[in-house]
């Protein structure tokens, strides 16, 4: 069964500060991993897609790796803005007929002052 | 401004009412995408259209009925709900469903609540 399963479920820093975001998975065939953000009350929004042959993505303060030997990801923020509070979101796609894709349950973060 | 567009935002509704959610997109796409999104679960994929042809039904119960008249407007009829139905309610586009590396872009969604 295809499952994607993200760590931690919640996390707090302050802000300034940096942090992980961690996805394991198991979906076969691999097609791409994808990273949405999604803050309270609004869609998820996009923020990297990687394929089997990338290991790293940047966007902005937001960096992407992915080990498609291990099967993991892991999404890092750097100096971490208070509107970086909301949930991210690990998502993980098939080249299958009809590109499935395998959503995770999130990390639900929270930047204090 | 993500491009997709869904209303109402707010929905309070009985379980004997029937009332539509409604998506349009401006992004030229033409798959698009009704997620059922529950607190502390992953996102559900319910229905896909590809060039307003169905193309996938995720064991929805039939309560939920999706029309897509076109490439640019999708509806999702609901009717006679269960409690357990209270959700946010996604509408998502992408350039065309079969083709793998395609953001989908979302809507800001439907929080719906079943009394």
């Amino acid at each position: 069964k295809n499952q994607v399963e993200q760590s931690p479920q919640s996390l707090i820093i302050l802000e300034g500060k940096n942090c992980t975001l961690q996805c394991n998975y198991t979906v076969s065939p691999f097609s791409n991993l994808r990273w949405y953000k999604q803050d309270t009350g609004r869609g998820p929004v996009s923020l990297t897609i990687m394929t089997f042959s990338e290991n790293t993505k940047s966007n902005g303060r937001y960096t992407a790796t992915l080990d498609a030997d291990t099967k993991q990801s892991s999404l890092h923020i750097t100096a971490s803005q208070l509107s970086d509070s909301a949930s991210y979101i690990c998502v993980v796609g098939t080249n299958n007929a009809g590109n499935m894709l395998t959503f995770g349950g999130g990390t639900r973060l929270m930047v204090k002052p | 401004e993500t491009g997709v567009t869904q209303t109402p935002r707010h929905l309070v509704m009985g379980m004997t009412n029937k009332k539509s959610l409604k998506c349009e997109q401006h992004l030229g796409h033409n798959a698009m995408y009704w997620y059922k999104q529950s607190a502390k679960k992953p996102l559900e994929l319910m229905f896909v259209y590809n060039f307003k042809e169905q193309t996938e039904n995720n064991s929805v119960p039939s309560r939920f009925s999706p029309e897509c008249p076109n490439s640019s407007h999708l509806f999702l009829h609901l009717h006679t709900l269960q409690p357990e139905d209270s959700a946010l309610y996604l509408c998502a586009s992408s350039q065309e469903r079969g083709i793998s590396n395609q953001p989908q872009h979302f809507g800001d969604g439907t929080r719906l609540s079943i009394l």
